[in-house]
């Protein structure tokens, strides 16, 4: 799997829109950037997937540019029910391998 | 059930004894996953079954911890001679494949929680 590096904490208020941007300077052809999200006490929870350029669902944002070493998780006007660690994973298709989650981003929503 | 289920969802133990927390995956998930979490830290990888492949025990922190996985399905994760170190959320996840890429979505359960005193 790439290394990933993304900030260890971040605060926003609610309303707000955050972004977080995660950082895989050896990200290979085939991997995708899939990131999770986990409020506590809970087990993480897919949020969103993608390989290139922009995708969107009902939680959040993806964006990827072109040259694919970095991505950011967009989250639109946020609540304080947003606050959780937010974890970016890149992996290779469809590969039979282990997933190593990093230390995550921890996002605190204040009021 | 619909989702990863998990047992105990919380287990007191003491020092020394042996405990064995349960995983009962999605169904027709080929790829199984432990992780630990200690309180405000990040995951740590434990063991990874796909399929019947040999299971990927490298993040096993000591000869203390095994786990099995029987009939492709439901994985046992054993703490021998528990530490108080070893106090922690365990995480169970299931995918239908290798989760690196479509398809591949990771889906936790919600955990047990092991204090040893």
């Amino acid at each position: 799997l790439a290394k990933t590096t993304q900030p260890i904490s971040m605060d926003s208020y609610e309303g707000q829109e955050v972004n977080i941007t995660c950082s895989h300077n050896n990200i290979a052809t085939n991997d995708y950037i899939t990131w999770y999200q986990q409020f506590p006490s809970q087990g993480p929870r897919f949020i969103i997937q993608g390989y290139k350029t922009k995708v969107t669902n009902e939680v959040a944002s993806l964006f990827i540019p072109a040259d694919r070493k970095s991505s950011t998780l967009s989250l639109p006007r946020v609540s304080l029910s947003d606050t959780a660690v937010y974890y970016c994973l890149v992996g290779v298709l469809n590969r039979d391998d282990k997933i190593i989650f990093g230390k995550g981003t921890r996002l605190h929503i204040l009021p | 059930g619909a989702g990863v289920s998990q047992s105990p969802s919380n287990k007191v133990t003491e020092k020394g004894k042996d405990v064995e927390l349960r995983c009962d995956p999605i169904s027709g998930h080929t790829a199984l996953y432990w992780y630990r979490q200690s309180l405000g830290q990040g995951l740590e990888f434990l063991i990874y079954f796909q399929g019947n492949s040999a299971p990927d025990k490298s993040g096993l922190p000591s000869d203390r911890f095994s786990a099995e996985r029987t009939g492709g399905s439901v994985s046992t994760l054993t703490i021998q001679r528990t530490q108080q170190e070893d106090s922690a959320v365990y995480l169970c996840a299931s995918s239908l494949v290798g989760a690196g890429g479509p398809r591949g979505e990771l889906f936790f359960g919600e955990g047990s929680r092991l204090t040893v005193l």
